[in-house]
């Protein structure tokens, strides 16, 4: 069975700063995907990034990129220039490498940008 | 288009009672995912369709939990007897199924389900 780990309930950085998220997990599958997503108060579910396990080179989308360490089985969130709109909750989360199955998060950290 | 769409917004209900939740998936996504989400909790998955067809109910947490499917489209959570531990936002997904890449999966903004 996998496993997503999130080891930082809580967390907060200051405006316009850089904030890195944990995430460990397990899994005996060699090909899988992993994802980052946000969860404002308003509860939409968005999905902020992907990674393909095959995929070597570390995924960026704008201000946010990933730290994928796949033999440590370590993927953690990097938020540069930080927003306030970035307050949220952010769920790691594995999904085996097939084009349609079941999500599984790990617990989620609660982030919180301070003006 | 629309997105994933789920009715009621709220739902309070009082224990022993049946509750109905709906999700409408983005059309023409064949996939959808029921979750649930518990206080302060990630996703807990619940069932997946493919289509109108159930190959993953293994998230089901009991016998008064059952989902259908039909045409295709709208799906339907029902939960008998309810209990507290209920309570919860049950959010729904859909996601293409093309190929064997990665199809993502889209939210709905959920049903928040108060048992009383």
């Amino acid at each position: 069975a996998q496993t997503v780990t999130q080891s930082q309930p809580e967390m907060s950085v200051q405006e316009a700063e850089t904030v890195t998220l944990s995430c460990t997990y397990d899994t005996s599958e060699n090909n899988y995907y992993l994802f980052w997503y946000k969860q404002p108060p308003s509860r939409q579910m968005i999905l902020v990034i992907r990674q393909e396990a095959y995929k070597q080179q570390n995924a960026t989308e704008n201000r946010f990129s990933v730290n994928f360490q796949k033999a440590a089985k370590s993927f953690s969130l990097k938020i540069s220039d930080s927003q306030l709109g970035d307050t949220a909750m952010y769920f790691c989360a594995f999904m085996k490498g097939t084009s349609y199955d079941k999500v599984i998060f790990g617990p989620g950290t609660s982030l919180s940008v301070i003006p | 288009g629309a997105g994933v769409s789920q009715s009621p917004s709220n739902k309070v209900t009082e224990k022993g009672k049946d509750v109905e939740l709906r999700c409408d998936p983005i059309s023409g996504h064949t996939a959808l995912y029921w979750y649930r989400q518990s206080l302060g909790q990630g996703l807990e998955f619940l069932i997946y369709f493919q289509g109108n067809s159930a190959p993953d109910k293994s998230g089901l947490p009991s016998d008064r939990f059952s989902a259908e499917r039909t045409g295709g489209s709208v799906s339907t959570l029902t939960i008998q007897r309810t209990q507290q531990e209920d309570s919860a936002v049950y959010l729904c997904a859909s996601s293409l199924v093309a190929g064997h890449s990665y199809n993502e999966q889209f939210f709905g903004p959920g049903t928040r389900l108060t048992v009383l």
